[in-house]
């Protein structure tokens, strides 16, 4: 069965470094999206992704923040300058269409230090 | 503002007990509601979507049903394996147009015990 992988598990930074979180969607999926889940807290929306451009993005997404499809394949995640209010769960999800099922990836754990 | 409220924040069932959990919503127009099941560090995993009032869906022990302004994940005879926490999360129509981005509840951590 096809599923979203993300890559790394986990990752550890120092708090000002950059990091890049990593995202197969599921390969017919025409729309990807980040979501991401402090412990403890809700799973909140980030951004969505259509046709190589950001169709949507929460107030949490601001410059510090970017993402790319650098290839058939890979979406990923950046985040510039670390903070430490940056740690979560970091998921990443596809569709096929709006409003049709998100699929989920099992999650980056970012840990900043 | 767009809303969605779980109820209860937990659950515990022995083994064979059947329980509804709750998922009122307060939505600008409703696209879809969704349900998942997220187990400790891992994923959202999707389970149901539902789109109109009136609408029930089915998977296992697990049926969804979905009135103008909450769903009901009822368990029937439920298995130890089927704990976990159980997310609801819906999408707005909106009014400058639909959105794609999910609004998730706190969730119902379920404990069902042998």
């Amino acid at each position: 069965e096809p599923e979203v992988t993300q890559t790394p598990s986990h990752q550890v930074t120092q708090m000002g470094q950059e990091v890049i979180l990593r995202c197969v969607p599921i390969s017919n999926h025409l729309y990807f999206y980040w979501y991401r889940q402090i412990l403890g807290q809700k799973v909140e929306f980030l951004v969505s992704f259509y046709n190589n451009e950001i169709s949507e993005k929460s107030e949490i997404f601001d410059d510090q923040f970017s993402v790319e499809r650098p290839d058939g394949s890979n979406f990923t995640l950046k985040i510039r300058s670390t903070k430490l209010e940056d740690s979560a769960m970091y998921f990443c999800a596809s569709s096929e269409a709006p409003g049709t099922s998100e699929f989920f990836g099992p999650g980056t754990r970012l840990t900043v230090l | 503002e767009d809303q969605v409220t779980q109820s209860p924040e937990a659950l515990r069932l022995q083994e064979g007990e059947s329980s509804s959990l709750n998922c009122s919503y307060t939505v600008s127009g409703l696209r879809g509601l969704f349900w998942y099941r997220q187990d400790p560090g891992k994923g959202p995993e999707f389970l149901f979507t539902l789109y109109s009032a009136g609408e029930e869906k089915e998977k296992e022990r697990l049926k969804a049903t979905l009135t103008k302004k909450e769903s009901f994940l009822h368990i029937t005879a439920p298995k130890p394996e089927d704990s976990a926490t159980y997310l609801c999360a819906v999408q707005a129509a909106g009014y400058g147009g639909a959105t794609n981005k999910l609004i998730f509840g706190t969730g119902t951590l379920l404990a069902v015990q042998p």
